[in-house]
């Protein structure tokens, strides 16, 4: 099974700020990766694909990078409605999500 | 416009089965690349993928879960039916299910379903 970790689990940042997410698979997945937000009481919603592509609706200040095993979420100026808990999923060998990292308020 | 929703049961009795229903409109299962996943999330936990059905009745599933699992489509119902045997209290979790075009993302999901294990 391929594994995928999510770094850090958690971040404290402030409206404006530039948030950096880091997701690694246990073994290469090509671009196969997708990142999600989920707010509390919700379901995920989709924000990239294919590691950088930008689902539609979704603000530009999300962007996606990375590709084989090592892989970055970047909010480039934090809003008030970017806090949340973001989720990576690889799709190269059946489905796996990362252990999420929730971004709270500093 | 894409819509999916759970229903099924909230409760479930320890070592019984369970039977859930993803219910969709605005696509249908019977397009060339299109498919309806489940993805489960115990309380204050992660994501978990379980199981995958495509439009041409392909079927993969989570291998930790594979023998508790049975995922089935009736394409006429625009309905999608997960089955779990031998449920246990670590199952409570909120079940969703989501569509999937190609072989890649979940881009559109249902509300989700909360099912409880107990006795």
């Amino acid at each position: 099974d391929i594994q995928m970790t999510q770094s850090p689990s958690s971040v404290s940042a402030s409206v404006g700020d530039r948030v950096t997410i880091t997701c690694r698979a246990s073994q290469g997945i090509s671009s196969w990766l997708a990142w999600y937000q989920q707010k509390p009481g919700k379901a995920p919603k989709l924000l990239i694909y294919a590691a950088s592509s930008l689902q539609s609706g979704v603000p530009s200040r999300f962007s996606g990078s990375g590709s084989g095993t090592d892989f970055t979420l970047t909010i480039s100026s934090l809003q008030p409605e970017d806090f949340a808990t973001y989720y990576c999923q690889q799709a190269n060998s059946f489905r796996t999500f990362g252990q999420g990292t929730k971004v709270e308020i500093k | 416009q894409i819509t999916l929703k759970e229903s099924g049961p909230t409760l479930v009795k320890p070592t019984q089965t369970l039977t859930l229903t993803c219910t969709f409109s605005g696509f249908s299962l019977s397009t060339s690349g299109v498919g309806v996943g489940w993805i489960r999330q115990p309380p204050g936990k992660a994501l978990e993928w379980l199981a995958l059905i495509y439009w041409d009745d392909d079927k993969r599933y989570s291998p930790s879960l594979k023998s508790r699992l049975t995922i089935t489509k009736d394409t006429s119902k625009n309905q999608v039916v997960l089955t779990m045997t031998n449920m246990d209290p670590v199952d409570t979790a909120t079940y969703y299910c989501a569509h999937i075009v190609g072989y890649s993302e979940f881009d559109y999901w249902g509300q989700g379903t909360l099912v409880t294990v107990s006795s």
